[in-house]
């Protein structure tokens, strides 16, 4: 079946940093979503991508859309200790007949103050 | 706009119940999508359900079962609860569940079976 493979699978990086992780696979996507989750709750949407070679910005939060469609990629710039969590990315399969994502292994961020 | 509401947070089974999950989308969504979230395998996929009919199915036994109300809230069922049903299950809703919209998810239902 489609997998996803995500990087890193953790970050420990520094207050202000720059973060980046990505998403890659065998298969094609049709949409790539970015989810971030929290202890105890459900993954929240961060920026949604449609088409290949799309680049959306959410604050301080930059997603692309990689033109194989094969791909994708998150950076968060100037971290902030709110950042932690853990990142998801997700892909809707093509010919899709609704409501099923793929989604990657998450990379666990941790911000140092 | 209120979000996706799952009910209970918390639930505590013995091996070989079954149990009943609730999921209330948000006002006006007709998707509901269901997923399994464990440690080892992450977030699979269950079912997806579109005004009252699956239109998707993960790779899952038939012990996983599910269904849409004409209100779009949705249930599923795990009849013979196994140890490893132990997880974390999410709800997402969308508007029409081809992405367009997004998913949005409810906080979970954290199931423990003993």
């Amino acid at each position: 079946g489609q997998q996803l493979n995500q990087s890193p699978q953790s970050m420990f990086i520094q207050e202000g940093e720059d973060v980046s992780m990505n998403c890659t696979s065998s298969s094609i996507f049709n949409t790539w979503l970015w989810y971030k989750q929290d202890p105890g709750e459900g993954p929240v949407l961060l920026i949604a991508l449609y088409k290949a070679g799309e680049l959306t910005s959410n604050g301080r939060l930059t997603a692309q859309f990689g033109i194989t469609r094969k791909d994708s990629f998150l950076n968060i710039s100037a971290s902030i200790p709110s950042d932690v969590g853990i990142y998801f990315c997700a892909g809707q399969p093509p010919y899709n007949q609704g409501g099923k994502l793929i989604f990657g292994q998450g990379t666990e961020l941790s911000v140092k103050p | 706009k209120a979000g996706v509401t799952q009910t209970p947070r918390y639930l505590i089974k013995t091996r070989g119940q079954q149990v009943t999950l609730s999921c209330s989308p948000i006002s006006g969504h007709r998707s509901v999508s269901w997923y399994q979230q464990t440690p080892g395998q992450g977030l699979q996929f269950l079912f997806e359900y579109f005004s009252e009919t699956q239109r998707n199915k993960g790779n899952f036994p038939g012990r996983f079962s599910g269904r849409q109300f004409s209100n779009s809230r949705s249930e599923m069922n795990v009849s013979t609860l196994e140890l490893g049903d132990s997880a974390l299950y999410l709800c997402a809703s969308s508007a029409s569940g081809t992405g367009r919209a997004g998913y949005t998810f409810g906080s979970g239902t954290r199931l423990t079976v003993v």
